[in-house]
């Protein structure tokens, strides 16, 4: 079955630094990438998608796409602690287009 | 935005119990998905539904079934409740494009079966 690996599992910033975070997928055919954020104790939230290879930019966010490796990263300028979540990366089902496969996340803790 | 609501909020039933999740959109979306949530584990689809009438199985069934009344309404049934179901249960919606379109989860319930 597909996988989504995402890293590290926990990371800590401190308030004004760069979080990043990496997810890889094993399917050869997934071409689009999501990131969710689930606040604790809330459901998660589309953060940002990208199907292109490059770099997109929304923000104090920035992801980044390399087909070629199946590698997607997000990275956070100027955490603020109202960044401290889940984030979770997402990619389509290998088994069609209609559902998706979640990785387990990564916990962000920005400390003030 | 799209609004997704679950009910109820909080459950508690025993072993053997019987148990239904209810969830309601109001956006007209076609895509509906039950996902249960684990520490450890993610997010993982239970099932998934298309339109009114439609059932697709996801990667954890077991144990699971669902039922589309309706293009608003896609109920979770745990007939046999079992202490490996507590859990966090999420549902959500997205437009037409299925996997390429963004997801909206309503605010989760969590079971716990004693």
């Amino acid at each position: 079955q597909q996988k989504v690996q995402q890293s590290p599992e926990s990371l800590i910033v401190p308030e004004g630094g760069m979080a990043s975070l990496n997810c890889t997928s094993s399917d050869r055919n997934v071409d689009y990438f999501w990131w969710y954020r689930q606040h604790s104790g809330k459901s998660p939230k589309m953060l940002m998608s990208i199907f292109s290879n490059g770099e997109k930019e929304e923000g104090r966010f920035t992801v980044h796409l390399n087909k070629a490796s199946l590698h997607t990263s997000l990275h956070i300028r100027d955490s603020q602690p109202s960044d401290s979540a889940l984030y979770l990366c997402a990619v389509p089902h290998d088994s069609g287009y209609n559902k998706l496969t979640f990785g387990k996340g990564t916990v962000l803790l920005v400390s003030p | 935005e799209a609004a997704v609501t679950q009910s109820p909020r909080n459950k508690v039933t025993v072993t053997g119990g019987n148990v239904t999740l209810s969830c309601r959109q109001t956006n007209s979306h076609n895509y509906m998905y039950w996902y249960r949530q684990d520490t450890g584990h993610g997010l993982r689809l239970i099932h998934y539904s298309y339109g009114a009438g439609n059932l697709q199985i996801g990667d954890v069934p077991d144990g699971y079934k669902a039922t589309r009344t309706t293009q608003e309404d896609f109920f979770l049934l745990l007939e046999l409740a079992s202490p490996s179901q507590t859990s966090l249960y999420f549902c959500a919606s997205s437009d037409a494009g299925g996997a390429r379109a963004e997801q909206f989860f309503g605010p989760g319930t969590r079971l716990t079966v004693l």
